[in-house]
């Protein structure tokens, strides 16, 4: 089975950039999806296929896929942002999602 | 504006039976994968299963600590997806979200999710 890496947590300076990792074996021939899950809600798609936003979700909000790392990143973070990050890929007809990253805004 | 609204969770004895259900609206049923994901209290996401749309083959794919014991099936007719959960175990308990998406696109609408408890 296909496996997905995440560090368990993040810290980021308000109004400063933070990167969340998701490392796999060849995870760059991959389309990695990326989800926020604020307590207590349903997980929100924030990019899908390594770069693309869906509407509504801010600029601020961009990834990256190359070799066997993907990353998510989120400048000028805000208190708002602050949360649990999921990478996703699909392995042949399964869905494999990472550990999760917390992220905190101080 | 895209709904899926998750019901049927519940307390269920280990060994037991639940079926969960996920009414949808505000998108193209019938041209629709729909997934099941779930979380353990505390845990991170775990993809339970797939649905593809009939024109896609209509074909079914579980993860493997579920194959065998859970069924995913949809009526298009009433937008409604289902999850048949037979000989349920303690680690089944979880909130199940109901989910649209596909490789290309991601997992892009969730349900609020239903919980389920299997405990004695």
């Amino acid at each position: 089975s296909y496996d997905l890496t995440q560090s368990l947590s993040v810290s980021v300076a308000l109004g400063q950039t933070a990167r969340i990792s998701c490392g796999g074996n060849n995870i760059g021939n991959k389309n990695v999806h990326w989800y926020q899950q604020k307590p207590g809600q349903a997980p929100v798609l924030v990019i899908y296929r390594d770069t693309n936003r869906p509407s509504g979700i801010p600029e601020r909000f961009s990834g990256s896929n190359s070799g066997n790392a993907a990353t998510l990143t989120i400048s000028r973070a805000q208190a708002g942002d602050e949360g649990d990050y999921y990478c996703q890929v699909w392995d042949s007809s399964t869905a494999v999602f990472g550990g999760g990253t917390k992220v905190t805004v101080l | 504006e895209v709904q899926l609204v998750e019901s049927g969770g519940g307390l269920v004895q280990p060994g037991g039976s639940l079926r969960l259900s996920c009414a949808a609206s505000g998108f193209s049923f019938s041209d629709a994968w729909l997934n099941w994901v779930r979380q353990a209290p505390g845990k991170g996401l775990e993809w339970v299963g797939r649905f593809k749309s009939i024109s896609d083959g209509g074909t079914r794919d579980y993860a493997a600590p579920v194959k065998g014991r859970f069924t995913i099936s949809r009526d298009d007719s009433k937008n409604m997806l289902y999850l048949q959960m037979n000989g349920l175990k303690t680690e089944d308990t979880a909130v199940y979200y109901c989910t649209t998406g596909t490789k290309t696109w991601g997992l892009d609408n969730w349900g609020q999710g239903t919980l389920v408890t299997v405990s004695s």
